[in-house]
This record gives C-alpha cells, structure tokens and sequence, in this order.
C-alpha cells in the first residue's frame, strides 16, 4: 500500500504571503505509459465536503483561482498558494489515486499568521 | 448541476449493522466510478471503498474489507454502503464521491456529498 506524508502539520502564513504544502509517497505514483502523476490535491474547510484543486500533480480543476498551483513527480509533490486570502484557511490534503486502495496523507492545517 | 446526498447515518451499537445511502442527480450515475472516503472526529479523510462505473471493480480498505459492501442502484441513480459488525473506531463523518471523469479508473474525486454522521456506541 502506498503511504502519503505531508509535510509540515500546519502552517501560519501571513495574508498575500506565500503558502507551500508538500507531500511525499512511499512510492512513485508516476505511470511511465503516460507520464501523468497519479496525484491530487483538496482542500477541505469544516462543515464542508473536501474540494478538489488540483490533479494529475498539477491540473488546476475548473474554478479553482490561479493562485493555487500544483507541481512535483514521482514521489514528491508541492502545492503552493501564491499569494494568501482569508478564505484559503482549511486543511490541505493529498491523495494518490496510482493504485487501491487509495490513500490521503494526514493533512496540512492553513492559519493565518 | 451535480448533487451527492448522503441518508443513513445513526447512532448505532458496536456489532449492529447499518446501510448509508448516497443519491446522486445532475449526472449521467451509471457512467461514473463512485466512492465512500470517511472521516473520524479530529483525524483526516480515509478513503473506504469504491465501486466502478460498470461495477466490474469493488475495492476496500484493509479497515473495513470483510465488514463493508459498496453497492449502486443504476435505476434509482443511488450508491450504498452496507456496514456490518461495526466498531467504535468506525464512528466517522461518510462522504460519498464521483470520480472526475466518466468511463475510467483511477481518477480523483471531483464531487463530494455533504456526509452524513455515523456513531458506533454502547
């Protein structure tokens, strides 16, 4: 099974600062066939479902603002909020989807600073 | 617009058994892998079991294989999750998920239901 760590546990960023969420797997999740990272990013607020930002390591899903950028392969991996809004407090999580069963890492809290 | 709402969850008592349900609108159902991802209080998302699009693949976590069933209902566009024997550590917020894209596997989830509140106690 593959394992997810994201690195640190939580983050205290400073409004229109930047935010850099790291993940690393236990192993590659990077499918040599298509050279697409099997990996993705959501960020989750409370009383809310989690929202998918970003997949394919670094495919911005519809709607998600440019601020939010996602980078890395094979087994390291960074999400990055360029410039830091109040609504962006949440948790951050990323999620390998390169084989069952499916893991998440633990998760990155964002506070303001 | 795309709608995943989930029913069922309780309090229950370990070793009872308990079916959520998950019904889904504003999307063609039958074309999408679907998923069940839980969360316990004050800990992060675990993903718990799939079910493909043709319903060919059924995978589960090593927490809840043997105990737990994913199932869909093509004709009344709803996914369900059957718990058996369930055990205080089951106690979670369920989320049912949709996979991103129609007609494929391994794929993220790019729809979330709301969850519903299970709580396994004596």
């Amino acid at each position: 099974d593959i394992v997810m760590t994201q690195s640190p546990d939580s983050l205290a960023v400073s409004l229109g600062e930047r935010a850099t969420f790291n993940c690393k797997s236990s192993q590659s999740v990077l499918y040599s066939s298509n050279n697409k990272n099997y990996l993705a990013w959501y960020q989750h607020k409370p009383g809310q479902p989690p929202k998918l930002l970003v997949y394919w390591a670094s495919t911005r899903e519809s709607g998600v603002p440019d601020r939010f950028s996602g980078s890395g392969s094979g087994t390291d991996f960074t999400l990055t909020i360029s410039s830091l809004q109040a609504e962006d407090v949440a948790v951050y999580y990323c999620q390998q989807y390169y084989s069952t069963p499916y893991s998440f890492g633990q998760g990155t809290k964002l506070e303001i600073k | 617009q795309v709608q995943l709402v989930e029913s069922g969850g309780v309090v229950v008592q370990p070793g009872r058994s308990l079916r959520l349900s998950c019904a889904a609108s504003g999307f063609t159902f039958s074309n999408y892998g679907m998923h069940w991802v839980r969360q316990a209080p004050g800990m992060g998302l675990e993903w718990v079991a799939l079910i493909s699009y043709d319903e060919y693949d059924k995978y589960y976590a090593d927490s809840v294989k043997g105990r737990f069933t994913i199932s869909r209902d093509t004709s009344k566009n709803t996914l369900y999750l059957q718990m058996n024997s369930l055990r205080a550590e089951d106690t979670a917020v369920y989320y049912c998920a949709k996979d991103l894209t129609a007609y494929t596997r391994l794929v993220p989830f790019d729809q979330w239901g709301q969850g519903t509140p299970v709580t396994v106690s004596s």
